[in-house]
């Protein structure tokens, strides 16, 4: 089984300051999921990874395989960026039997 | 195009009885997904659906079951709820369930056991 470990738990920000999220797991993997999930329980999509880095918006992310090892980045960030983001995994010879991490809080302030 | 759409979205019922919670892919979408969020534990994996076919299960008791039908929508069922039951349970949909596939979520239902 793949255990995904995030940090941190939690994270405050002011408005503007660049934020990066981690997310580590133990075995090697084929592509590596960012979610997005607001309160109140929507969750989003926000980027699948497979190897190198994706950019979207103000967010980018990247993956080393090699450490098995991904970050989460928001520039500029935005009180509006204020949720939890889960990092996800294949497990179990599945790619899509996912295992998640516990979700990082990020509370942006204005 | 609609989104994944989830029913009912909250749900009380009380030990010892049984639900369905329904799930409609977007439209085109074969493989539908199910999952349980909890305070402790977290999101987990509960099984996936392609093609009215399970082709991949979590870690949980035979209680959670699932079905898929020939238009893709799917059905999770609970049964003899246990107070543990309580979460929000999200489905989520892609085309065909490959792995450098988007998943689309729904809103979730929100189940309370007592």
């Amino acid at each position: 089984k793949n255990e995904v470990e995030q940090s941190p738990q939690n994270l405050t920000a002011q408005e503007g300051e660049f934020i990066t999220i981690n997310c580590s797991y133990s075995v090697g993997i084929s592509a590596l999921h960012w979610l997005q999930q607001h309160p109140g329980g929507g969750i989003v999509s926000l980027f699948m990874l497979s190897s190198g880095k994706k950019k979207h918006g103000r967010l980018i992310a990247t993956i080393n395989i090699q450490e098995k090892h991904s970050s989460l980045h928001i520039t500029a960030s935005h009180p509006r960026d204020s949720a939890v983001y889960i990092c996800a995994v294949p497990s179990g010879g599945s790619n899509y039997k996912l295992t998640f991490g516990k979700g990082t809080l990020l509370t942006v302030n204005p | 195009k609609a989104g994944v759409t989830q029913t009912p979205r909250y749900l009380i019922k009380t030990r010892g009885q049984q639900v369905t919670l329904s799930c409609s892919p977007i439209s085109g979408h074969r493989s539908v997904s199910w999952y349980q969020q909890t305070p402790g534990q977290g999101l987990q994996f509960l099984f996936e659906y392609f093609s009215e076919t399970q082709r991949n299960k979590g870690n949980f008791p035979g209680r959670f079951s699932g079905r898929q039908f020939s238009n893709s929508r799917s059905e999770m069922n609970v049964s003899t709820l246990e107070l543990g039951d309580s979460a929000l349970y999200l489905c989520a949909s892609s085309l065909v369930g490959d792995y450098q596939e988007t998943q689309y979520f729904g809103p979730g239902t929100r189940l309370l056991v007592l």
